[in-house]
């Protein structure tokens, strides 16, 4: 069953613009929800996560129960940010579920 | 401080051979986890292990095994390759905290020919 939905596989945004990356996700419990990210040439790496509530590099990520998405969003895309970006739903902290990735390409 | 490391990190097998993976981290993680990575599919679990001597099934697990006899070390082993097996493989750990963060290793490369 899918888990996490990650529509987009591509998006391209000039320098500056706005982003979003869209994630849903199906669980019937609490929802343990995470984005991370890969770099070019580096490791698959803990953005953020959604029980923080935190801000890293400019993104944030609200969790809506309601429509079941944890969308990523920056509002200035800097040319830094291009990667993969993955979402990821853990189950009572043991099994960790990834979306398909989602490419962001910011072009200058 | 290594962290998480894969060995090998590149490997060309033919159908029907075996081989091992192995993943090795430094930071006494209880948790360990091996995934793979094919394009359009994002990484999906193979198998994992909540402690020393223990391993369970992720989503994709046939044609895989595994074992975690010390607890810095989490083997993937396949038996009988198959083409289907070409992937990109990490394994990636996480401690006794709640925090969600998962370490990877760098992954490593198979292509069964």
């Amino acid at each position: 069953a899918q888990r996490v939905t990650q529509p987009e596989k591509l998006l391209s945004v000039f320098k500056g613009a706005p982003v979003e990356l869209k994630c849903n996700y199906s669980y019937s419990g609490s929802p343990e929800l995470f984005w991370y990210v890969q770099y070019s040439r580096q490791r698959l790496q803990l953005l953020l996560r959604h029980i923080s509530r935190e801000s890293i590099k400019g993104f944030t990520a609200d969790l809506n129960k309601g429509e079941t998405s944890f969308h990523l969003k920056k509002p200035f895309a800097q040319e830094e940010d291009s990667a993969m970006y993955y979402c990821a739903l853990a189950y009572n902290f043991n099994k960790f579920y990834f979306g398909s990735g989602t490419k962001l390409n910011v072009k200058p | 401080n290594a962290g998480v490391t894969q060995t090998p990190k590149f490997r060309v097998l033919k159908t029907g051979q075996s081989m091992t993976l192995l993943c090795a981290q430094d930071m006494n993680h209880e948790y360990m986890y091996w995934y793979r990575q094919d394009p359009g599919m994002g990484l999906r679990l193979i198998h994992y292990s909540v402690g020393e001597g223990t391993t369970a099934k992720g989503e994709v697990p046939d044609g895989y095994n595994v074992s975690r006899l010390k607890k810095q070390n989490f083997l993937l082993g396949l038996e009988s390759a198959a083409p289907s097996q070409t992937s990109v493989y990490f394994c990636a750990s996480r401690g006794q905290m709640n925090t969600g963060e998962l370490f990877f290793g760098e992954g490593s490369r198979l292509t069964v020919l």
